[in-house]
């Protein structure tokens, strides 16, 4: 089975704080995409990445930047958190070819205050 | 740019048959996907269409029309562990030519006694 692990269920974060969430897969996926998840809104796609070193935005990458440097960990990283990022933060990934599906973490709920 | 409309809230009782439609418009089309997201968990993959036409899974089908950019899933013999969100999806292009998952809003099912 594949297993994508996010490294924290929970974070508190201060306004300001840099924050760094990750995301490892242990499939050797090239594929891997940062969502975020709220109410009434679906998952919104932020950053993707197809390939080492590799990284596209999303539909909402504002506020946010992603790094890739080995083909298992996806991090995404929030330069100066701000309150509104406060939301479900979900991983994923899939492999490259055909019409794979998306495996996901088990997200992280992260609260800026 | 891509976008999806499904229905936010549903109501079955167990036993019963639903279905939970999505109407997609999107920049290049690949294929349509369900998952399902139960409170508290990450999604999971359902089904995938590429082709018109229904796809059978065991209780769960899906259905694709391409010329209608509208697809559904319909749900037979609803068990009370049926209640979750559903979530449609749509692989295609970004503006970069890079295939991008994007989801709809979701719709939350809850199945009564």
């Amino acid at each position: 089975d594949v297993k994508v692990t996010q490294s924290s269920r929970y974070l508190v974060k201060r306004t300001g704080e840099k924050v760094f969430l990750e995301c490892v897969q242990d499939m050797d996926h090239e594929n891997m995409f940062w969502y975020r998840q709220d109410p009434g809104l679906g998952l919104r796609l932020i950053y993707f990445s197809y390939d080492v070193k590799m990284k596209e935005k999303g539909d909402i990458p504002e506020g946010y930047s992603v790094s890739r440097e080995k083909k298992e960990r996806f991090s995404l990283i929030l330069e100066s958190a701000s309150t509104n990022q406060t939301s479900m933060y979900l991983c994923a990934s899939r492999e490259g070819t055909g019409n794979s599906p998306l495996h996901f973490g088990n997200g992280t709920r992260l609260t800026v205050t | 740019g891509q976008s999806l409309e499904q229905p936010s809230e549903v109501t079955a009782v167990e036993g019963a048959i639903v279905q939970i439609n999505c109407t997609y418009q999107t920049s290049g089309f690949y294929g349509l996907s369900w998952y399902q997201q139960h409170d508290g968990g990450a999604p999971t993959f359902l089904s995938y269409n590429a082709l018109d036409g229904l796809e059978e899974t065991g209780r769960f089908s899906s259905f694709l029309s391409r010329s209608d950019s509208y697809g559904y899933l319909l749900l037979q013999e609803l068990q009370m562990k049926d209640s979750a969100s559903y979530f449609c999806a749509v692989r295609g292009f970004d503006s970069g030519g890079y295939q991008k998952v994007t989801f709809g809003t979701g719709t939350k099912l809850q199945v009564i006694p």
